[in-house]
């Protein structure tokens, strides 16, 4: 099983829907996580970090961790175009990243 | 506000040559990373380096050395370029002390062929 597992996608949804995100995780160890995005030809970013359980909100973004299930998720509402990207999934102490998750918002 | 600054941006090569990718940080990180990127393949950790004074192997450290110049800059070595190394290379940082890993800031990229 790998370390890192993310709804393969490619995901696309209309705009203004939301778009969902999974992530799991076969270690106990980790204890908070990443989501980064990154656009086609540019390097990743950080959007979002949630170190406890339950819901964490900015903006459009909500990511959720449930650390009893190894799950967490981002949700995008009101997808817009420029939220088209691939999203990468990452727990702490873990250094590498699987190929993420590519979200196409249509107009 | 440079964050993390990777040279050269482009960089072409024939198979046997060697090259150094240079990497600098400005936000006084502790850990440094050296990745590679292949379509459909995600980030794959090369090398990263800790604190300054330690480097260590990642998932792919073959064909690869680096060397951690100081605290700001982390560079990667291909000694000996072969076409399976063209893949775009990236930089990155953390603050983290106690750990490895969490939240990582990128350089934009470097992307290499060697031919």
């Amino acid at each position: 099983q790998k370390e890192v597992e993310q709804n393969s996608g490619p995901l696309s949804v209309p705009e203004g829907a939301i778009a969902s995100l999974n992530c799991t995780y076969s270690d106990r160890v980790s204890q908070s996580f990443f989501w980064y995005r990154q656009y086609s030809g540019k390097s990743p970013e950080l959007i979002m970090s949630i170190y406890s359980n339950g819901d964490k909100e900015d903006g459009r973004f909500t990511a959720q961790l449930n650390k009893a299930s190894q799950y967490v998720s981002l949700l995008i509402r009101d997808s817009q175009p420029s939220d088209s990207a691939t999203y990468l999934c990452a727990p702490d102490y873990k250094l590498s990243f699987g190929a993420g998750t590519t979200v196409t918002v249509r107009a | 506000n440079a964050g993390v600054t990777q040279t050269p941006k482009f960089q072409v090569l024939k198979t046997g040559q060697s090259m150094t990718l240079q990497c600098a940080q400005d936000m006084n990180h502790n850990s440094m990373y050296w990745y590679r990127q292949d379509p459909g393949m995600g980030l794959r950790l090369i090398y990263y380096s800790a604190s300054e004074g330690t480097t260590d192997k990642g998932e792919v450290p073959n064909g690869y050395n680096v060397s951690r110049l100081n605290k700001r800059e982390f560079s990667l070595r291909l000694e000996s370029a072969a076409p399976s190394q063209t893949s775009v290379y990236f930089c990155a940082s953390s603050e983290n002390l106690q750990r490895v890993g969490g939240e990582l800031f990128f350089g934009e990229g470097s992307r290499l062929t060697v031919l």
